[in-house]
């Protein structure tokens, strides 16, 4: 059974400019969740997303947005980039059993 | 205060030994708990989950839950240098949003 993908794997970007992220998630899950990951704020949630609908969301501001399509695919989007975006962010695919597994991740660097 | 308290460590013991990783947290409505181990450079890999008190073993993995003291505890047996890595303890408190502590690097020296 094929893992969770994330692309692209690593992205440079300027800040103010946008950058959109992309999750697969295993084959059969329904549920995806998006965190980020830093050395000073360590795992944050984002958003979680089910049959295209957003469920729950986190404190983030209104510059980090996601979506969901039908096929469970799941992108995330932030706007306006500022330095303090850079970081890892993981895309989890969670199962029947609310376990989440977790892809190889976008390192986001904004310069 | 953090929702998760985990001892940053390092935690260093001995290759064989019992490692015993701990952790806290301070929603009682909390209803899953998670432990993931991350590797540097990779991302988090799940090791463990436990719904409800008492013992939970995989292997060499055991997960504690004491949910009127409010901790989750992992206790690696026979540990081994591969084990050296940061151990996450991740806590559901609202559906599928989960809430990590802060981690604990562990380091297995043969």
């Amino acid at each position: 059974k094929a893992g969770v993908t994330q692309t692209p794997r690593y992205l440079i970007k300027t800040r103010g400019q946008q950058v959109t992220l992309s999750c697969s998630p295993i084959s059969g899950h329904r549920s995806v969740s998006w965190y980020q990951q830093t050395p000073g704020q360590g795992l944050q949630f984002l958003f979680e997303y089910f049959s295209e609908t957003q469920r729950n969301k986190g404190n983030f501001p209104g510059r980090f947005s996601g979506r969901q399509f039908s096929n469970s695919r799941s992108e995330m989007n932030v706007s306006t980039l500022e330095l303090g975006d850079s970081a890892l962010y993981l895309c989890a695919s969670i199962d029947s059993s609310y376990e989440q597994y977790f892809g190889p991740g976008t390192r986001l660097t904004v310069t | 205060q953090k929702e998760v308290e985990q001892n940053s460590g390092p935690l260093s013991v001995p290759e064989g030994a019992i490692a015993s990783l701990n952790c806290t947290y301070s929603d009682r409505g909390s209803q899953s708990f998670f432990w993931y181990r991350q590797y540097s450079g990779k991302s988090p890999e799940l090791i463990m989950s436990i719904y409800s008190n008492g013992d939970k073993e995989d292997g060499r993995f055991t997960a504690q839950l004491n949910k009127a003291s409010q901790y989750v505890s992992l206790l690696i047996r026979d540990s081994q240098p591969s084990d050296s890595a940061t151990y996450l303890c991740a806590v559901s408190t609202a559906g599928n949003m989960l809430t990590f502590g802060g981690g604990t690097r562990l380091m297995v020296k043969p």
